[in-house]
């Protein structure tokens, strides 16, 4: 049971560099998130996806952008990384209305901006 | 509006019972969910709560009132690995979530 799979699991970029984080779920879910978290901080919302074709901003969406062409990937795109992006990204995927009371995530990945 | 408030930190001794509060806006509320973070792991969910009353999943039970917009997660027989971040999360009409609590991080002591 492979649930929500990450990649990569760690990166080290450049500033002004780009890259593009991959989220891919086998739950047939149709809820799919990306989140941020910094050290010792709870999880931000990004963007997040309600449906194929479908994004919408969460709560820091500034410098990320995001896509979701089939329903089991959700793609998350930082154009020119910061240091300020230097964080832990997590995908989560969940399911609609009473199959949604659990979100599922993936391991991580853990970004650092030099 | 969206916010969830938690306590930023607890601390409890092995063996005791911990309470860990979240209030929440009511603002399309379905249900609200609790998950667990080591340090360096992802959030696993624990709990869920839809209704009033009091989920039991083992050691760990969930408990809300829509009426008050307060739901807490209580911790028994507490345990050294226990130690570790709770989130509470509310999940909107709908079944999509956007909005997780900043955290309550446990520490254990022997």
């Amino acid at each position: 049971n492979a649930g929500v799979t990450q990649t990569p699991k760690f990166r080290v970029l450049k500033t002004g560099q780009s890259m593009t984080l991959l989220c891919a779920q086998d739950m047939n879910h149709e809820y799919m998130y990306w989140y941020r978290q910094d050290p010792g901080m709870g999880l931000r919302l990004i963007h997040y996806s309600v449906g194929e074709g479908t994004t919408a901003k969460g709560e820091v969406p500034d410098g990320y952008n995001v896509s979701r062409l089939k329903k089991q990937n959700f793609l998350l795109g930082l154009e020119s990384a910061a240091p300020s992006q230097t964080s832990v990204y997590f995908c989560a995927s969940s399911g609609r209305d009473r199959e949604g009371t659990e979100a599922f995530f993936g391991q991580g990945t853990r970004l650092t901006v030099v | 509006g969206q916010s969830l408030e938690q306590p930023s930190e607890v601390t409890a001794v092995e063996g005791a019972i911990v309470q860990i509060n979240c209030t929440y806006q009511t603002s399309g509320f379905y249900g609200l969910s609790w998950y667990q973070q080591h340090d360096g792991g992802a959030p696993t969910f624990l709990s869920y709560n839809a209704l009033d009353g009091l989920e039991e999943t083992g050691r760990f039970s969930s408990f809300l009132s829509r009426s008050d917009s307060y739901g807490y997660l209580l911790l028994q027989e507490l345990q050294m690995k226990d130690s570790a971040s709770y989130f509470c999360d509310k999940t909107n009409t709908g079944g999509f979530k956007t909005i997780f609590g900043a955290g309550t991080r446990l520490f254990v002591k022997a």
